[in-house]
Parts: C-alpha cells; structure tokens; sequence
C-alpha cells in the first residue's frame, strides 16, 4: 500500500517562510506525480493551490510556490499571511489513482 | 471560475446504497479527469475515484473496488458516485474535484450500523 507522507505541523511567523515536503513510500519523488497542492480552512472545501509540481492557477497567490526537492515535492510559503493558515495536502499520481498526504497543518504565530 | 454543487448524501444503514451526484456550471467535456475524495469527520482528505474525459478509464481507491462506481454524463455536465455495500467507515463528507482545480462543497453520507 502506498503511503504519502508529510510533516504533521509546522509553526511560522507572520512575514516568514516556511517549506513544507511530500514524500511517497515508493521512492523519490519527481515530476511524474504530478504533485497537487491544496489547503483547507477549517468548515470549508479544500481549495487548490498548485498542480503538476510547480503549475499556478488563476487564483494562487504568488508567495505559494511548488518544486521537487531532495526527492520530495515541497511547497513554499514565502511572506506568510494570518489568513495562511490552514491545513495542506499534497496529492501525488500513481499511473491512474491517486494518494492524498496526511496533511500539515500550519500555524502562524 | 466553474461551480460544481454535489447532492445525494444522507443517512443509509450498513448495507445500504447512495448515489451522489455532482452537478458542474459549465461543461465539464474539457475536464479532462473528474474525481470525487472523502474526507470522514476529524481526518484528512482521501481520494476515491477518478474518471477520465471520455468515461473510458476509472480508478478507485482499494477499499471501494467493487462497491462504488464513477460515472460522468458531460451532456448532463455532471458526474456520479453510485455507492453500494456502503460501511460504517464510508462516512465522510465526499467532495466532487475536477482537473483545473475546480472543488465541491461537498455532501455529507453518514452510514448507521
């Protein structure tokens, strides 16, 4: 069984930067997973961030950026808001399914 | 930005059957995969299954081969969960998700033993 693994929490302060990873069971990750980033505050829908390891969308603001690091997918959050925390998942494609991270939940404090 | 609106959940007894639809505001033939994904009370998100622009591949989650199946009518603009043999571990809010990042609401199943 495939597991997908990510940091349980992680703690910013305001203006700061913060890297959060993704890791798969089955080895390094590179840009065949076409890593998916989204967060979700709490009550709410997951809303997306990042497709396809470093892809924006429309609406993702530019201090949220997608890479491969070390073998992981990783997304930054550069000059962190209040409104940025949130739980994240990383979403990671196995040849038709896909497996969800456990999430990270961060805080900004 | 397109809207996708899910409906169908509700309480089912073990055993039971549901069928969950997610309805889309503009045509979803461009989608190239539509996804539904769970998340049970209190936990992460749990991707369940996937469906392909033109319905001809499907994918699930091990824990739900053979008891739920995802289908899509783009005519319709919409796409379904049919839930059979449902469990108690099948409760969850289930969100519909389609490629360009496009999120549901979500509906909430809860399944009574």
């Amino acid at each position: 069984q495939t597991v997908v693994t990510q940091e349980p929490s992680l703690t910013v302060s305001p203006g700061g930067t913060v890297t959060l990873t993704c890791t798969s069971s089955t080895g390094a990750v590179t840009s065949a997973y076409y890593a998916n980033w989204f967060h979700q505050k709490p009550g709410q829908a997951p809303r997306s961030l990042i497709y396809s390891t470093t892809g924006k969308h429309s609406w993702t603001p530019a201090r949220f950026s997608g890479s491969l690091l070390g073998g992981k997918a990783a997304l930054t959050l550069s000059d962190v808001q209040p409104e940025d925390e949130a739980d994240y998942y990383c979403l990671l494609y196995y040849g038709g399914a896909w497996v969800f991270g456990g999430g990270t939940k961060v805080t900004v404090l | 930005e397109v809207q996708l609106v899910e409906s169908g959940g509700g309480l089912v007894q073990q055993g039971g059957s549901l069928r969950l639809s997610c309805e889309a505001s503009e045509f979803i033939s461009s989608m190239y995969w539509m996804s539904w994904v769970r998340q049970a009370p209190g936990k992460g998100l749990e991707w369940v299954a996937n469906t392909k622009q033109d319905g001809s591949q499907n994918y699930y989650v091990e824990s739900v081969k053979g008891r739920f199946t995802i289908s899509r009518d783009d005519a319709k603009n919409s796409l379904y969960l049919q839930m059979n043999g449902l469990r108690a571990e099948d409760t969850a809010v289930y969100f519909c998700y389609s490629s360009f990042g496009y999120w549901g609401q979500g509906t909430l199943v809860t399944v009574s033993s």
